[in-house]
């Protein structure tokens, strides 16, 4: 069974805050990601990583930042929330097979900027 | 270029009934497809995938779906709906190499009635 975690869950902010949120995985995977996904839109790609010290930014640009100093966390910053913002986060990770990656997902966390 | 379309964001059934939820891809390469589901406040899980290994893929909770290369489709069925079986399902796509970049489509929100 997958083990991937999200924190916190739902967050209401105001306008201007810093936030991260967290992912972590405790099933060793080099490749991690994170999404954005909004109701009847496709989930966009905003940043992934191949491993340790690796990220890249993804198809959907993105005010967030990314780091990766341990292969089972994968934090997400804003450093000032904006209202649009709003949407929820998902992370993922998966397996090293080279083919065909099955991704595991996070719960997700759903994002308010008022 | 990859990309799927999935037809109808919306689909309603009886319990007992066929589900058939559809999705076409575009790519330019032999694509890898997927089917994931997403039960509400969770995470995206995988359904199944094609490989490229066989036409007819059977995935968890009864599910299967077809590769039709000459229809460039990858349709989602299941005998007999459940009650459980409401859920959003999303069809997604990725090719051979490098980081096998994910592509997913829109969802189709899967309703079933008593």
């Amino acid at each position: 069974e997958a083990d991937i975690y999200q924190t916190p869950r739902y967050l209401v902010i105001g306008t201007g805050k810093k936030i991260t949120l967290e992912c972590s995985q405790t099933m060793g995977h080099d490749k991690m990601y994170w999404y954005q996904q909004d109701p009847g839109m496709e989930l966009h790609l905003i940043h992934y990583s191949y491993g340790v010290n690796s990220t890249e930014k993804g198809d959907l640009s993105s005010e967030s930042t990314v780091s990766r100093i341990r292969t089972e966390h994968f934090p997400l910053t804003l450093e000032s929330a904006r209202p649009s913002h709003t949407s929820q986060y998902l992370c993922a990770s998966s397996d090293n097979s080279g083919w065909a990656d099955t991704q595991y997902f996070g719960p997700g966390t759903r994002l308010t900027v008022l | 270029a990859q990309s799927v379309t999935q037809l109808g964001s919306h689909v309603s059934v009886s319990e007992g009934a066929l589900v058939l939820l559809r999705c076409n891809y575009s790519s330019s390469v032999p694509p890898y497809l997927f089917w994931y589901v997403q039960y509400p406040n969770q995470g995206l899980q995988l359904l199944l995938k094609y490989t490229s290994a066989a036409t007819l893929v059977k995935g968890i909770n009864g599910f299967e779906a077809e590769f039709k290369k000459s229809e460039t489709s990858f349709h989602l069925t299941k005998p007999s709906a459940h009650m459980s079986d409401a859920a959003e399902y999303f069809c997604a796509v990725s090719g051979l190499g490098g980081y096998q970049k994910v592509t997913f489509g829109t969802g189709t929100k899967l309703q079933v009635i008593p």
